[in-house]
């Protein structure tokens, strides 16, 4: 199976901010890779898919980049609904696995 | 308009077989490229997938649960059925059922794009 490894686990920052969370996988998965939000007690909402489109109806300030084996959701200006976990998805090969997340806090 | 609901026993005894059924409307089973997949989420811990039935009936599943799932599907109903046999506390789970992003999107790739509500199941003596 493949493994993905989010990195940082935890995040804290203030709304404006920048932020970058990186997703690696242990093999090449071209740009087969999804970013999902999660807040609590709710279902993922799909974000992005093949690694930089963006799902409708998600805000421009989302975006991500990369392929192969490294990956990043960037998020340009935090916004207060935000805070949320995100997890990364692999669909390139069965079973499709997710990172264990990262949850993005307020500082 | 897309909707999914999973539906099932809220607790199962260890040993036991869960049935879960998740009922969608807005879209049908049998048209071309629409999938429907399983994932669960441990309270507390990230995502798992666990299996996922397309249009023709191709099924897949996670190895990891060593043969214990099945998936299938009823398109005049609308639902689609995840059974896992041999239920432990390790188990106990929110188990969500997802559509698969359209083929017009994501062509192969088994993106989802609406999930169902979830559905909180414990296993316990």
């Amino acid at each position: 199976d493949i493994q993905l490894t989010q990195s940082p686990s935890f995040l804290s920052a203030s709304v404006g901010d920048r932020v970058t969370i990186t997703c690696r996988a242990s093999q090449g998965i071209s740009s087969y890779l999804a970013w999902y939000q999660q807040k609590p007690g709710k279902a993922p909402n799909l974000l992005i898919y093949s690694a930089s489109t963006l799902q409708r109806g998600v805000p421009l300030r989302f975006s991500g980049s990369g392929s192969g084996t490294e990956f990043t959701l960037t998020i340009s200006s935090l916004q207060p609904e935000d805070f949320a976990t995100y997890y990364c998805q692999e669909v390139n090969s069965y079973p499709y696995t997710f990172g264990q997340g990262t949850k993005l806090e307020i500082k | 308009q897309i909707t999914l609901k999973e539906s099932g026993p809220t607790l199962v005894k260890p040993t036991q077989t869960l049935t879960l059924t998740c009922t969608f409307s807005g879209f049908s089973l049998s048209t071309s490229g629409v999938a429907v997949g399983w994932i669960r989420q441990p309270p507390g811990k990230a995502l798992e997938w666990l299996a996922l039935i397309y249009w023709d009936d191709d099924k897949r599943y996670n190895p990891s649960l060593r043969g214990r799932l099945t998936i299938t599907k009823d398109t005049s109903k609308n639902q689609v059925v995840l059974t896992m046999t041999n239920m432990d506390p390790v188990d106990t789970a929110t188990y969500y059922c997802a559509h698969r992003l359209s083929a017009a999107a994501a062509g192969q790739e088994d993106y989802f794009d609406y999930w169902g509500q979830g559905a909180l199941v414990t296993v316990s003596s």
